[in-house]
C-alpha cells in the first residue's frame, strides 16, 4: 500500500541554523501539505502546495519557512533560521483530488 | 470561525465498552469531517470520515454520527479494545473550490485508554 515517507525521523539543530525536512508524497497525489504538532498539542496546518505553488498558508508559515517540490517526487520544508519554538513534530501529508489526506510518520525537530 | 472543539480531553473505558468522543465546529463551509487515530511517535492515520449529506457512517466497530443543524459530530468505538488506546483527533475541511487546498483544521485530541 502506498504511503507518505519522511526523512529524517529526528533532526537536532542549533538555534539559528537552517534545516530541510524531506517528504515523498504518494506518487499519484496532487495536493501536498506540511503540518506541525508541538508536543502534546493538536496538529496545526502550515502550508498547502498545489500545481507547483503555495495554495494556502497559515500565520505560522512566515518568511522563515519555505517549501519546494524540486523534482517529481520530493517535497521539502525549509526553515531558514530555527528558533527554540520551532521544536515540534512536522508531518507531511498528501491527497489526490478529494479530501482523503494521508500523513507521513513525521520528523521530530529539536532546536537547542 | 475555523475552530473545531473536541471533548473530552481524555477518556478511560473498560475493555468491551463504548468510547464516545465529541466534536463541534463553527464554519458552515466545512463539508468533510474525518477522524484520525494517532499512536505515540507516529503520524495521524485516517480512521473514518463523513460528509454532511449523511447522518451516520459505520465501518466495523467505528461509527461517526453527524448532526448538521447542531454542527456537531461524534466518534463511537464499539467493543473497545486495549489496542484502541491512542489519541483521536477530529478534523474538518472544505472542498478545494479553486483554492488548491483541502487543509484540515484539527481538534485538540482525546487520549483514549482502554483498560482490560
Amino acid at each position: 500500500e502506498p504511503e507518505v515517507t519522511q526523512t529524517p525521523s529526528h533532526q537536532v539543530t542549533q538555534m539559528g541554523q537552517e534545516v530541510i525536512l524531506r517528504c515523498v508524497p504518494i506518487s499519484n497525489h496532487l495536493y501536498f501539505y506540511w503540518y506541525r504538532q508541538i508536543l502534546g498539542q493538536k496538529v496545526e496546518f502550515l502550508v498547502s502546495f498545489y500545481n507547483n505553488e503555495i495554495s494556502e498558508k497559515s500565520e505560522i508559515f512566515d518568511d522563515q519557512f519555505s517549501v519546494e517540490r524540486p523534482d517529481g517526487s520530493n517535497f521539502t520544508l525549509k526553515i531558514r533560521s530555527t528558533k527554540l519554538e520551532d521544536s515540534a513534530m512536522y508531518f507531511c501529508a498528501s491527497n489526490r483530488v478529494g479530501n482523503e489526506q494521508y500523513f507521513g510518520p513525521g520528523t521530530r525537530l529539536t532546536v537547542t | 470561525q475555523q475552530q473545531v472543539k473536541q471533548s473530552p480531553q481524555s477518556l478511560i473505558v473498560q475493555k468491551g465498552g463504548i468510547s464516545i468522543i465529541n466534536c463541534a465546529y463553527e464554519n458552515t463551509a466545512f463539508d468533510y469531517f474525518p477522524w484520525y487515530q494517532q499512536f505515540p511517535g507516529k503520524g495521524p492515520a485516517l480512521l473514518i470520515a463523513i460528509r454532511p449529506d449523511v447522518s451516520e457512517k459505520k465501518e466495523g466497530r467505528f461509527t461517526i454520527s453527524f448532526n448538521k443543524s447542531a454542527k456537531q459530530f461524534s466518534l463511537h468505538i464499539m467493543d473497545s479494545q486495549p489496542g484502541d488506546s491512542a489519541t483521536y483527533f477530529c478534523a474538518a475541511s472544505k472542498g478545494d473550490s479553486g483554492a488548491g487546498s483541502y487543509q484540515l483544521t484539527f481538534g485538540k485530541g482525546t487520549k483514549l485508554s482502554v483498560i482490560p
